[in-house]
């Protein structure tokens, strides 16, 4: 079956720019989340939704940065006036999720790279 | 600060030994997760815990929840096994916390 996929895999911005990174979790998985991923470091989480419900976005570094799922289902994280320091990969995470105390597996995207000059 | 701390930070270990990576947190935590990032940034999750010990082929997985630690343990390694292995804990909430990663790099 289809996994996680994102897209671009490869975004290079020109410092200022808006730029648009698209998720696709696997169908029906209830839990999704963004992940930002420097050079050498592990992955830092972003945000978290469950469902169309953004539950928890204290991960986002600055007002600059924006997710959305809007139906519950593919995600959009918007990076505006990009800087230097935004370069890093983007992962993208989808879980079955839901159940409250429940811990399901997650399974990752391939990533967009995101490269700001 | 860092919730997960990892070790070693670089390992290279000659095809058939025994490696072990070690993973201790500081959070309490729902679960701990163990993943592998092959080059080129594609992340697998290998195993979930959240007590006892888990065996996957020649992976194994151990936690001890009371000293928040927890350990990755390949058999029989081949260069195959190459790649970043990184722990990760689910607090109570929703939130992962993840730590810098082991590169392994195992030898013919």
């Amino acid at each position: 079956g289809a996994g996680v996929s994102q897209s671009p895999r490869y975004k290079v911005a020109k410092r200022g720019q808006d730029v648009a990174l698209r998720c696709d979790p696997i169908s029906g998985h209830v839990s999704l989340f963004w992940y930002q991923q420097a050079l050498g470091q592990g992955p830092e989480f972003l945000t978290y939704f469950q469902n169309e419900a953004q539950l928890d976005k204290s991960g986002l570094p600055s007002d600059r940065f924006f997710a959305e799922r809007p139906e519950g289902s593919v995600s959009t994280l918007k990076i505006q006036r990009t800087q230097q320091e935004d370069s890093a990969v983007y992962l993208c995470a989808s879980s079955p999720g839901g159940l409250a105390g429940v811990t399901y597996e997650q399974y990752f995207g391939p990533g967009t790279r995101l490269t700001v000059t | 600060k860092n919730e997960v701390e990892q070790s070693p930070q670089n390992l290279t270990a000659q095809e058939g030994e025994f490696i072990t990576i070690n993973c201790s947190y500081s959070v309490g935590i729902s679960a701990l997760h163990w993943l592998q990032q092959h080059p080129g940034g594609g992340i697998v999750s290998l195993f979930m815990l959240s007590s006892g010990k888990k065996k996957h082929g020649r992976l194994i997985a151990t936690i001890n929840i009371q000293e928040k630690h927890s350990s990755l343990h390949i058999t029989a390694s081949h260069p195959r096994d190459s790649a970043v292995y990184i722990c990760a804990v689910k607090n109570t909430g929703n939130q992962f916390y993840f730590g810098t990663g082991t590169s392994l790099t195992v030898i013919p």
